[in-house]
């Protein structure tokens, strides 16, 4: 399978500890993105990295937050402390260069990992 | 700041029938494109369509069609034909379009589809 994997894809935790998790993008894709999406909701945008350069944040993202991606293919995703509101579907998404053949901007999204703190 | 609006949070419609679902959007950005993202109970979002700011025409892919109407600001996907295995959650999305931009998405509500026999 060449889609985009999300690892865990289901996490349980008690609120106050971390989690951590990866997405591993198509391999030819540069750019990387992060959304959550809570329950009867679309999508946000967390974050954004092309290569290895976290190039965006969204004002979701607060300091328990952090995102990597230290060699420009995989990404991680932590959440320091985590709080009941954290409960969310975390969604990765990849797309290819700009300069490549038909990119319209379309995202190619995981199926998520999905985030119940208790 | 760009803002998509889905007004019905649930549709059915009947095998074989087609259904329309609303989508209306607000940007202040010239250019821009529109997309349509299918999401199943896996919760994988899987992209159906798009449609650029300037086409003349109306996006078409197979069973899916977008109803472009750029005075109404409004991009209803049009699904004809209707199977059961279109019954999932439906996203309207859009994003700028300049030299740099990140393909950074933003999602309305979504319409959740349900198709009966």
């Amino acid at each position: 399978d060449t889609g985009v994997s999300q690892d865990p894809r289901h996490k349980i935790t008690k609120r106050g500890q971390n989690v951590t998790f990866r997405c591993d993008p198509i391999s030819e894709h540069n750019r990387l993105y992060w959304y959550r999406q809570t329950l009867g909701q679309g999508p946000e945008f967390l974050t954004y990295f092309q290569n290895e350069a976290q190039l965006e944040k969204s004002r979701l993202l607060s300091d328990r937050f952090s995102a990597e991606r230290p060699k420009g293919s995989f990404s991680t995703l932590e959440i320091q402390r985590t709080e009941q509101g954290d409960s969310a579907m975390y969604l990765c998404a990849s797309s290819p260069p700009v300069s490549h053949r038909a990119n319209t901007g379309e995202l190619f999204f995981g199926e998520g990992s999905r985030l119940t703190v208790l | 700041a760009q803002k998509i609006t889905q007004t019905q949070p649930g549709m059915f419609v009947q095998e074989k029938e087609a259904v329309t679902l609303d989508c209306t959007y607000d940007t202040s950005d010239q250019s821009y494109g529109l997309f349509w993202y299918k999401q199943p109970s896996s919760g994988e979002m899987i992209f159906l369509i798009y449609q650029g700011s300037y086409d003349e025409q109306n996006a078409t892919e197979g069973r899916y069609s977008l109803n472009f109407q750029k005075a109404r600001k409004s991009a209803n996907l049009v699904i004809s034909a209707s199977q059961l295995g279109d019954s999932a959650m439906y996203f309207c999305a859009m994003r700028a379009l300049y030299t740099g931009t990140a393909s950074k998405l933003t999602f309305g509500t979504g319409t959740r589809l349900q198709v009966t026999l």
